[in-house]
């Protein structure tokens, strides 16, 4: 595709529900990144993958979070049990190779009432 | 204390003006430097990456201070097209190259 793209833009979870994020990098990119970003800060790492190998999950804030990308393309990044304070905009990023520039996606912005 | 910090802002400029800020980096092993736009409600996008020579780019130009461990970037003659949250980014190779941000400046271009 043209750029990385995530789905949904939004999501409204109500407290206790498990959510599904989506995240579809450019064609060919071997690095993925998942961030979270909350109001008015920078986005935080979350976890990275080269092809479909999680090399780095140790910014996951619990074991309620979980991200995978089986094929090396598509990734999906779950939260189950979503909490208030996991309400941010989540944003996904690939780059061509790592070390390289990242280009992110749009960001799926979760609110959990 | 963070890995990589910078002033929040707000920086007020007047249209036409020169405006800088830093970042500082707290881990010297950091080897990769980047600096992001981001406006609000969108995603970062690259403006640039910095070299150790310092680098420019139209408007913009970027330096890197590894005794000091910490990058700047100055824009020259501000448009009000430049207001945004500027995100300092650094990379360590060690570290598995994982992208970390700085909180952002925001800069607020006036007429």
């Amino acid at each position: 595709g043209a750029g990385v793209s995530q789905s949904p833009r939004y999501k409204v979870a109500k407290r206790g529900q498990d959510v599904a994020l989506r995240c579809d990098p450019i064609s060919g990119h071997v690095s993925l990144f998942w961030y979270q970003q909350a109001l008015g800060q920078g986005p935080e790492f979350l976890t990275y993958f080269q092809n479909e190998a999680q090399l780095d999950k140790s910014g996951l804030p619990s074991d309620r979070f979980f991200a995978e990308r089986p094929e090396g393309s598509v990734s999906t990044l779950k939260i189950q049990r979503t909490q208030q304070e996991d309400s941010a905009v989540y944003l996904c990023a690939s780059s061509l190779q790592s070390r390289e520039r990242a280009f992110f996606g749009q960001g799926t912005r979760l609110t959990v009432v | 204390r963070k890995e990589v910090e910078q002033d929040p802002g707000p920086f007020n400029v007047p249209e036409g003006a020169t405006v800088a800020f830093n970042c500082t980096y707290s881990n010297s092993a950091s080897q990769s430097f980047f600096w992001y736009r981001q406006d609000c409600r969108k995603e970062p996008k690259l403006l640039m990456s910095v070299y150790s020579s310092g680098n420019e780019d139209g408007r913009f130009t970027a330096q890197l201070n590894r005794a000091s461990q910490y990058i700047s970037l100055l824009i020259r003659d501000s448009k009000l097209s430049d207001s945004a949250t500027y995100l300092c980014v650094v990379i360590r190779w060690a570290a598995g190259n994982k992208l970390t941000f700085g909180g952002g400046t925001r800069v607020l271009v006036k007429p």
